[in-house]
């Protein structure tokens, strides 16, 4: 079985600040990882994957996240945040031979000007 | 390209009665799943479908809700008799293929009121 905590229910940072969003796993078989994005009332659109390969993955909106296997983190960056970055992020593990996204319970990204 | 359009957006309802939830996923798209995210936490698979056929439904409260996939398309999410803490968003979500690294496109989701 499949699961993932997402450490800290709330961040906050300035604009133009690091964002560091932390995620952790836990998975039997090697996991693929995701991270997804929230706008208010909108679905979630996915940011970038983790699969196989290069374990620093470039996602949209600049930002990436790397995969670390002896830490078992998937920590989502940005180096500098915009006001538009505002929105609920959710990290999500699926492995072996299932197909259904197992997601964290969301960070809140808010971004004072 | 259209996205998933799910309908309605909102709904409220009191508890006991029913509510139904469409889904319309992109067009192509073989695989189909329902999630409920309940205010405060990330979304849960409910039920995910192959075409027309149920592949995962080992979540989905059975005696009070039910899904179907008519024809391998639409979907149809009911809830009967509902209760309060089925207060949620429903989304629904579909995939090109089987392929486990395959992107999930959401719709906008369903946000249920139970009274």
């Amino acid at each position: 079985a499949q699961s993932v905590t997402q450490l800290g229910s709330h961040v906050s940072v300035s604009e133009g600040a690091l964002v560091l969003l932390r995620c952790n796993y836990s998975s039997s078989v090697p996991p693929y990882l995701f991270w997804y994005v929230q706008y208010p009332n909108q679905g979630l659109q996915l940011l970038l994957k983790y699969t196989t390969g290069a374990t620093l993955v470039k996602g949209i909106n600049g930002f990436e996240a790397e995969f670390k296997k002896s830490e078992t983190s998937f920590h989502l960056t940005k180096p500098s945040a915009h006001m538009s970055d505002a929105a609920e992020y959710f990290c999500a593990v699926t492995g072996g031979g299932a197909q259904k996204l197992v997601f964290g319970q969301g960070t809140r990204l808010t971004i004072n000007p | 390209e259209a996205g998933v359009a799910q309908s309605p957006r909102y709904k409220i309802i009191e508890k006991r009665q029913s509510v139904a939830f469409w889904c319309n996923p992109i067009s192509g798209h073989a695989t189909l799943y329902w999630y409920q995210q309940i205010l405060g936490q990330g979304p849960k698979l409910l039920i995910q479908f192959q075409n027309n056929g149920v592949v995962d439904d080992s979540q989905l409260p059975k005696d009070r809700f039910s899904a179907e996939r008519l024809k391998g398309v639409d979907s149809t999410l009911k809830i009967q008799p509902a209760k309060l803490e089925d207060s949620a968003v429903y989304l629904c979500a579909s995939r090109q293929s089987r392929d486990r690294a395959g992107e999930q496109f959401f719709g906008p989701g369903t946000r249920l009121t139970v009274l």
